[in-house]
């Protein structure tokens, strides 16, 4: 079946430090990819995605390539900021009416 | 423009006592609706998840049920609640395979 594994958190940076969450998925076919962020108390939001192989997403300064090769889909930011402390979920989508799957979420915590 | 709703925000309850969890969504009609729990250290699990009215798909054997009276309703119940029931919960919404999942604010249960 469908799965998603990412890094185990949490991790701490400093202000301005590069930021790099590991994702690797196992799926049948070809599968949509998705970063979702969780600010604290509040539910989840979609933060990038990318739906091909060679695909980058990016949004807020986060950057992440749908890497077949690899089955990767690693989430990037060259400058963190405190208001980026949030959990992260790596995701995908088979394209069907099945549920996305989601990593168990990485902790980000940055320290001005 | 499309919204969802769920309540309450937070929940205190008792060990045996019953749940009732309410999703709506405006705006779409005929979205899959999902149920999903986070709890610590665990990620975010699927629970339920529904593709139309009455029709409801449960990924995990618990002693929660779901149930989706109107197209854009979706309750989440359970008899009597076990101290394993606490976590946050969190509904979401799908307008069409491989599109971006909306997700609710979310509900903190606590059982006690």
């Amino acid at each position: 079946g469908n799965s998603v594994t990412q890094m185990e958190g949490p991790v701490t940076l400093s202000e301005e430090a590069f930021l790099t969450i590991n994702c690797t998925y196992t799926a049948t076919g070809y599968p949509s990819l998705f970063w979702y962020v969780q600010y604290p108390g509040e539910g989840l939001q979609l933060l990038l995605k990318a739906t091909k192989a060679d695909d980058k997403g990016s949004n807020k300064g986060f950057e992440a390539t749908y890497r077949k090769e690899t089955t990767s889909f690693h989430l990037e930011k060259g400058s963190v900021q405190v208001s980026d402390s949030a959990v992260y979920f790596c995701a995908l989508s088979d394209r069907g009416n099945t549920p996305l799957v989601f990593g168990k979420g990485t902790r980000l915590s940055v320290i001005a | 423009s499309q919204t969802i709703h769920q309540w309450p925000a937070t929940l205190v309850q008792p060990v045996g006592s019953p749940l009732s969890l309410e999703c709506t969504v405006e705006g779409t009609s005929n979205p899959n609706l999902y149920w999903y729990r986070q709890a610590a250290g665990r990620g975010l699990q699927l629970l339920f998840y529904s593709v139309g009215i009455g029709q409801i798909s449960s990924e995990v054997p618990q002693n929660l049920s779901a149930s989706r009276p109107q197209d854009r309703q979706f309750i989440l119940s359970s008899k009597k609640l076990l101290l394993s029931d606490s976590g946050f919960y969190l509904c979401a919404w799908i307008a069409a395979p491989n599109e971006k999942l909306f997700f609710g604010s979310g509900t903190q249960l606590s059982v006690l």
